[in-house]
């Protein structure tokens, strides 16, 4: 089965201080992307970073970068100098069947303090 | 350009209703996911179409059923409605170049459904 998995439900960090979130994933494909998606009060889902699963480069997009280990089926990100802005939900993600749906995690609730 | 709207925001129903909810696509996207996402859970795919055609459906039952209409918009239908229905409802589009990627897709705000 095609999973992932969240395993801090909420995390809290100080304003600029670097913060890591966690997710792990099984799938049985061996070309796949891998996302993460910020979800803040507004309820909508924003793509903050994808990861191609054939690439060996991590994505980087700005502050934004994640640490992607396929062997150990392991896909963090790395928010470094937090703002306020960036407390939300976050949601790691794997396309699944072809692309047709998105398989989502369960969350971290992330606070980012002033 | 706009993106993807949805409606209503809030909607509060009895046991037993049955309720339709609206999203009209970003212009240019031509396939429409819906997504229940229930408090504290990730979004959970319910189905998606692709040029008015049901192209996928996740784990719910056929009292969840949809449409989508030529200009792309869509409508999610939930019939005979459960206690365990009262989620948020997201719709995401996405455009045929990136259909078969994974990404592309653009969320809505979702609709607040509450079941009493």
């Amino acid at each position: 089965a095609q999973t992932v998995t969240q395993s801090q439900p909420e995390m809290s960090v100080q304003e600029a201080e670097t913060v890591t979130l966690s997710c792990t994933y099984d799938t049985s494909e061996n070309n796949y992307y891998l996302f993460w998606y910020k979800q803040p009060p507004s309820r909508q889902m924003i793509l903050v970073i994808r990861q191609e699963a054939y690439k060996q480069q991590n994505a980087t997009e700005n502050r934004f970068s994640v640490n992607f280990q396929k062997a150990a089926k392991s896909f963090s990100l790395k928010i470094s100098d937090s703002q306020l802005g960036d407390t939300a939900m976050y949601f790691c993600a794997l396309p699944i069947q072809g692309a047709q749906k998105l398989v989502f995690g369960q969350g971290t609730r992330l606070t980012i303090n002033p | 350009e706009t993106g993807v709207t949805q409606s209503p925001t809030h909607l509060i129903k009895t046991r037993g209703q049955q309720v339709t909810l609206r999203c009209s696509s970003q212009s240019g996207h031509n396939t429409v996911s819906w997504y229940q996402q229930a408090l504290g859970q990730g979004p959970q795919f319910i189905f998606q179409y692709y040029r008015e055609e049901e192209n996928g459906r996740g784990n719910f039952p056929p009292r969840f059923s949809g449409l989508q209409f030529p200009n792309y918009s869509s409508e999610l239908n939930v019939n005979a409605l459960e206690l365990d229905d009262s989620a948020l409802y997201l719709c995401a589009s996405s455009p045929e170049s990136l259909r078969q990627a994974g990404y592309g897709y653009t969320f809505g705000s979702g609709t607040r459904l509450t079941v009493v």
